[in-house]
């Protein structure tokens, strides 16, 4: 089955500096990788999604790139702001199965 | 409003008592998980179910039970609670291959 590792566990930042979380999975079936946020006490929230016929997919200061090859992807967050504070899950999944989630990232934006 | 509903949102329950968490979304998907997460941890799925009378268990192996006799309400239930099962109980669905909405949680303590 497909396994999820991400990295760091933790990543503090100053404001205004870039974050970078990185993700590597084992199942070259997988095409669907989502990225989800959890602020403190809250559910998580899908901030950004990447199919695997596309390489990279921003969205204002978020953006995900996808190497299939190395079969890793990363979310990019740039002019980081302390409301980017929070956890942040990558997941993956062949078409329509389950998501299998990464252990999490712990993003702190110090201002 | 169309979303996911979990409840209780708290609860706070003796040992060896049986009880069951409800989940319900208007969303229409057929695809719906329960995980269970300690704060800020990681994502454990426990069960899942891919549409009526279909459900799995997932990867976390758990004293638990679910049922989905109608689409929209998939709940899960503790047989004899312990207090091993304090945590964070998330329920998600999904339609198709996309992502997944979470309800907002049942914070479950077992004394």
């Amino acid at each position: 089955g497909e396994n999820v590792e991400q990295h760091p566990s933790t990543l503090s930042v100053q404001e205004g500096d870039s974050a970078v979380i990185k993700c590597t999975y084992s199942d070259s079936a997988s095409n669907y990788f989502p990225w989800y946020k959890q602020e403190l006490g809250k559910r998580p929230q899908l901030i950004i999604d990447i199919r695997s016929n596309v390489g990279e997919k921003k969205d204002q200061r978020i953006a995900v790139t996808l190497n299939k090859t190395a079969k890793h992807f990363s979310l990019h967050i740039t002019e980081t702001q302390p409301e980017d504070s929070a956890v942040y899950f990558c997941a993956a999944s062949p078409y329509g199965n389950k998501l299998v989630f990464g252990a999490g990232t712990i993003l702190r934006v110090k201002s | 409003e169309a979303d996911i509903y979990q409840t209780p949102r708290y609860l706070v329950i003796g040992t060896g008592k049986k009880i069951t968490l409800e989940c319900s979304q208007t969303m229409g998907h057929d695809k719906m998980y329960w995980y269970q997460q300690d704060p800020g941890m990681e994502l454990h799925l426990i069960h899942y179910s891919y549409g009526v009378n279909s459900t799995e268990k997932g990867d976390l192996s758990s004293e638990s039970t679910v049922s989905r006799i109608r689409t929209e309400h998939f709940p899960l239930t503790l047989e004899s609670a312990r207090p091993s099962h304090t945590s964070q109980y998330l329920c998600a669905s999904r339609t198709g291959a996309g992502g997944y909405t979470f309800g907002s949680g049942t914070r479950l303590t077992v004394v």
